[in-house]
């Protein structure tokens, strides 16, 4: 267990719908990160939220949106679903160690197990 | 998308032969990270080397980074069936985070 909790792991819905995932982040982490891998495609950074707020966007559609709340758990909202959408959702998170030892400074991420949407 | 590239796509050794993956990158870089997917599931962090470290080793792992070359690689010796996933390089640059396209690894009984 990484300690990032990923709901649903699998879901499987109709094009057209929309579809919450939710992400729990490691305990202490700030940082939250989403990811989308399908097969063609590798993986690709949808968007970061940090202590709340929008840090940075990647290949995020217009037809999906995140947030973080004050809890610091992340949900990210696919709508208008289509068979491209089909893909494992990772999220990630991760805090900037400032205690000394080999990782301090660094930004290391921990996933989750992700979520597999499967569009039909 | 400014994503590493690395090298090769896929490899299949032998178990018990080293196994070494190249990751080259465009921009400057804070430090470089590897990580491992086993099919479906989460990334791993695996190891970190800093812009001002050349080599680090951690158990069967040893990490090179040249900085000038703007290149790094994953050597990974005495491979194990345990080993069979995709292993993918990380740049951190600041605040931003950019992974590369992954190797697959497949080790062969």
């Amino acid at each position: 267990d990484s300690g990032v909790t990923q709901t649903p792991k699998h879901l499987i819905t109709a094009t057209g719908q929309r579809v919450t995932l939710r992400c729990s982040p490691r305990s202490g982490d700030l940082s939250v990160y989403w990811y989308q891998q399908s097969l063609d495609q590798g993986l690709q950074f949808l968007i970061q939220y940090y202590n709340g707020e929008e840090r940075a966007k990647g290949n995020i559609l217009e037809r999906f949106s995140a947030q973080q709340f004050p809890d610091l758990h992340s949900e990210l909202n696919l709508s208008s679903l289509e068979l491209g959408d089909s893909a494992l959702y990772f999220c990630a998170s991760s805090v900037v160690l400032t205690s000394g030892g080999p990782l301090s400074g660094a930004n290391v991420l921990t996933f989750g197990a992700g979520s597999r949407l499967t569009v039909l | 998308s400014q994503q590493g590239e690395e090298d090769p796509q896929a490899l299949s050794i032998q178990e018990g032969e080293n196994a070494t993956m190249n990751c080259s990158y465009k921009t400057s870089i804070n430090n470089l990270q590897w990580y491992r997917q086993n099919s479906g599931r989460g990334l791993v962090h695996l190891i970190l080397i800093r812009s001002n470290e050349r080599e680090k080793h951690s158990g069967r792992l040893r990490v090179t980074l040249d900085t000038s070359k703007k290149s790094s690689s994953l050597l990974i010796t005495a491979s194990r069936a345990a080993d069979t996933a995709s292993y993918f390089c990380v740049m951190n640059r600041d605040d931003k985070i950019i992974f590369g396209k992954g190797t697959r690894l497949h080790i062969l009984p």
